[in-house]
């Protein structure tokens, strides 16, 4: 169980198109994910917390105009990165933690997004 | 905001030692510290978590010890095996519920060698 999928695996696109990344939750449900990049070598940070039914918040320093957030239904979050440019070029990792009587949040990962712009 | 360190940046280990990791952390209110171990091209997976009401957890191989008084957490894998080789993050979170958010230690690069 608590299994994240991601689609696409690796993208790759030119310079001031935008992308869409999907987050999934395949056996649970769940009212908030999380979205993260992780450069190379480094470690995951976290851009925005994406709400179901309501607006994502973001981090500070990551532009929401930008990284546009669309938490559908409970089970499906999309990350669209919009004029995307080489500096976007980045791994994009999702998570979600169940709804459920747990007082903690376990995340569970999905298996990333490699995006590349040329 | 919550801040985590994690050392060393890269261990290397025989196969069959121990391999041991540390992290610490700022925010005292942190009640939730998990471990994620990442391979090459992947998402981080869940490995051990322990929260702050419990001091020690075990899980085969892999245990993980909580230090409240001091704010660290530590992670063992004993009989190293050269599968174990990956990237280790180490993450703490306040509070409860699902909107939660993690804060990453900076990872530590573990290779097992034959």
């Amino acid at each position: 169980g608590a299994v994240v999928s991601q689609h696409p695996s690796r993208v790759i696109c030119k310079s001031g198109t935008s992308v869409k990344i999907e987050c999934r939750s395949l056996d649970f449900q769940a009212t908030t994910m999380f979205w993260y990049r992780q450069f190379p070598k480094q470690s995951l940070m976290l851009m925005a917390t994406s709400n179901e039914g309501s607006k994502a918040t973001y981090e500070q320093g990551v532009e929401k105009d930008k990284f546009l957030i669309n938490h559908a239904s409970l089970t499906l979050s999309t990350l669209t990165v919009t004029s995307a440019h080489p500096e976007d070029s980045s791994f994009y990792i999702c998570s979600a933690p169940p709804v459920g009587p747990s007082s903690y949040n376990e995340q569970f990962f999905g298996p990333g997004t490699r995006l590349t712009v040329l | 905001g919550e801040n985590v360190e994690q050392h060393p940046s890269t261990l290397s280990v025989q196969e069959g030692d121990s391999a041991v990791i540390k992290c610490t952390y700022s925010d005292s209110a942190s009640n939730y510290f998990p471990w994620y171990k990442q391979e090459l091209g992947k998402g981080p997976q869940l490995i051990i978590d322990i929260r702050s009401n419990v001091g020690e957890k075990k899980d085969q191989r892999i245990a993980v010890t909580l230090n409240k008084t001091a704010k660290h957490f530590s992670l063992h894998i004993t009989e190293t095996q050269p599968e174990d080789s990956a990237v280790y993050f180490c993450a703490a979170s306040i509070g409860t519920g699902t909107a939660s958010k993690l804060t990453f230690g900076t990872g530590t690069r573990l290779q097992v060698t034959l």
